[in-house]
């Protein structure tokens, strides 16, 4: 069964309007989780680490004023895109912040944002 | 800036035949290695981990490693129309992040 759920799947929304994506831990306690950022056609960019209880760490190039990370317990973690823009449009992921012994990492379903 | 670097193809194969996926990084410290396979839409799926050189086989899929040369492939045998998908080459960039490449898109043809 599933480990992360993230929702919604996919929003549209207007731009200059403000939209949140929530990532949960079904099963384990993620004092850490992470969200990436994937355009049409390129990679998963890591955007920030998320600590619970903590502000979240952001990757060079993100801005946290725009990408607002609240992580505020150990299975919830929301991301909320601040009057967003049609170039913010992509698949955002989020990931829990441990790996099992094979590596894998436990991903979210995705979450579609297309601004219009 | 560590980088993962990956043809973008698409790489097209006829079913039944080998696929081969190359992939480079530019950390020489990187210890950890993986392939993940992501369909259109969906989040990846991990195929493969591999920490040490050499070869490690999982029923169609081989991944070999050469940690001198810093490049990661991973084989495909017996390609089915199924394993048409973009292939995502990630190398641990310590903390649990993973440092992904732009992905190789695979297409198997009847």
């Amino acid at each position: 069964g599933a480990v992360v759920s993230q929702h919604p799947s996919w929003v549209i929304c207007k731009s200059g309007t403000s939209v949140k994506i929530e990532c949960r831990s079904l099963d384990f306690q993620a004092t850490t989780m992470f969200w990436y950022r994937q355009f049409p056609k390129q990679s998963l960019m890591l955007m920030a680490t998320s600590n619970e209880g903590s502000k979240a760490t952001y990757e060079q190039g993100v801005e946290k004023d725009k990408f607002l990370i609240n992580h505020a317990s150990l299975t919830l973690s929301t991301l909320t895109v601040t009057s967003a823009h049609p170039e913010d449009s992509s698949f955002y992921i989020c990931s829990l912040g441990g790996r099992t012994n094979t590596g894998e990492l436990f991903f979210g379903e995705g979450s579609r944002l297309t601004v219009l | 800036q560590k980088e993962v670097e990956q043809n973008s193809g698409p790489l097209s194969v006829p079913e039944g035949a080998i696929a081969s996926l190359n992939c480079t990084y530019s950390d020489r410290g990187s210890q950890s290695f993986f392939w993940y396979r992501q369909y259109s839409g969906k989040s990846p799926e991990l195929i493969m981990s591999i920490y040490s050189n050499g070869d490690k086989e999982d029923g169609r899929f081989t991944a070999q490693l050469n940690k001198a040369s810093q490049y990661v492939s991973l084989l495909i045998r017996d390609s089915q129309p199924s394993d048409s998908a973009t292939y995502l080459c990630a190398v641990d960039g310590g903390y649990n992040k993973l440092i992904f490449g732009a992905g190789t898109r695979l297409a198997v043809h009847p």
